[in-house]
């Protein structure tokens, strides 16, 4: 069962203009949510986080949402540059059973942004 | 700093065959885990620690154990490999998690594995 869906697995955009990933979760005790980047053959990199407490959080040209009544996030970047291109995870943190905290990652999506 | 490193970075195995993938960190970190990555199912959490002598399952653990026997290493040991478990596997560290903040996960290059 995934907690942590996105679905939507590709997205091309034109270079310039606005990107929207988007992420559904279905645990209300999720803390804290984080969207990581990945190229081909490397591990994925962290990209920015945001609380369950707040409802955005901006970093340059990535903002994240989050509608905790919805259980939806989503980034934005803009302006997309081709060298966004790559596959974007969102993930959430929650404690497991054993009481310890560990990260659930969503499926991915591939964005492809055009020169 | 070397960060967190993962050996092999490729691997193929028969069927019943058992093996050992290693990751290290130099960071210092409390938290590690091992993730899985297959076409269309994201990054599935296979087992984390939060130190040493201390481990957890993730979402799919069945056929790999771990231990934790230092900070520094996480071993993921395949006892009876399966087709089933062909994937990319990543390594990732960071400081222990709590509810009051995040700490970024580092993750390791990934070791592609073929289980024919």
């Amino acid at each position: 069962d995934q907690q942590v869906k996105q679905n939507s697995p590709s997205l091309s955009v034109q270079e310039g203009r606005i990107s929207i990933l988007n992420c559904d979760y279905t645990n209300s005790m999720f803390d804290y949510f984080l969207w990581y980047k990945k190229y081909p053959a490397e591990g994925p990199t962290f990209l920015i986080s945001i609380s369950s407490i707040k409802d955005k959080n901006e970093d340059g040209r990535f903002t994240v949402f989050l509608n905790k009544s919805a259980k939806h996030l989503s980034l934005h970047i803009v302006p997309s540059q081709p060298g966004d291109s790559a596959v974007y995870f969102c993930a959430a943190s929650a404690r497991g059973t054993s009481g310890t905290y560990k990260y659930i990652f969503g499926t991915g999506t591939r964005l492809k942004v055009l020169a | 700093n070397a960060g967190v490193t993962q050996t092999p970075k490729f691997q193929v195995l028969k069927t019943g065959q058992s093996m050992t993938l290693q990751c290290a960190q130099d960071m210092n970190h409390e938290y590690m885990s091992w993730y899985r990555q297959d076409p269309g199912m994201g990054l599935r959490l296979i087992h984390y620690s939060v130190g040493a002598g201390i481990t957890d399952q993730g979402e799919v653990p069945n056929g790999y154990n771990v231990s934790r026997s230092t900070t520094e290493d996480f071993p993921l040991r395949l006892l009876s490999a399966a087709p089933s478990q062909t994937s990319v596997y990543f390594c990732a560290s960071s400081y222990v998690l709590d509810p009051y903040s995040y700490n970024e996960q580092f993750f390791g290059p990934g070791t592609r594995l073929t289980v024919l």
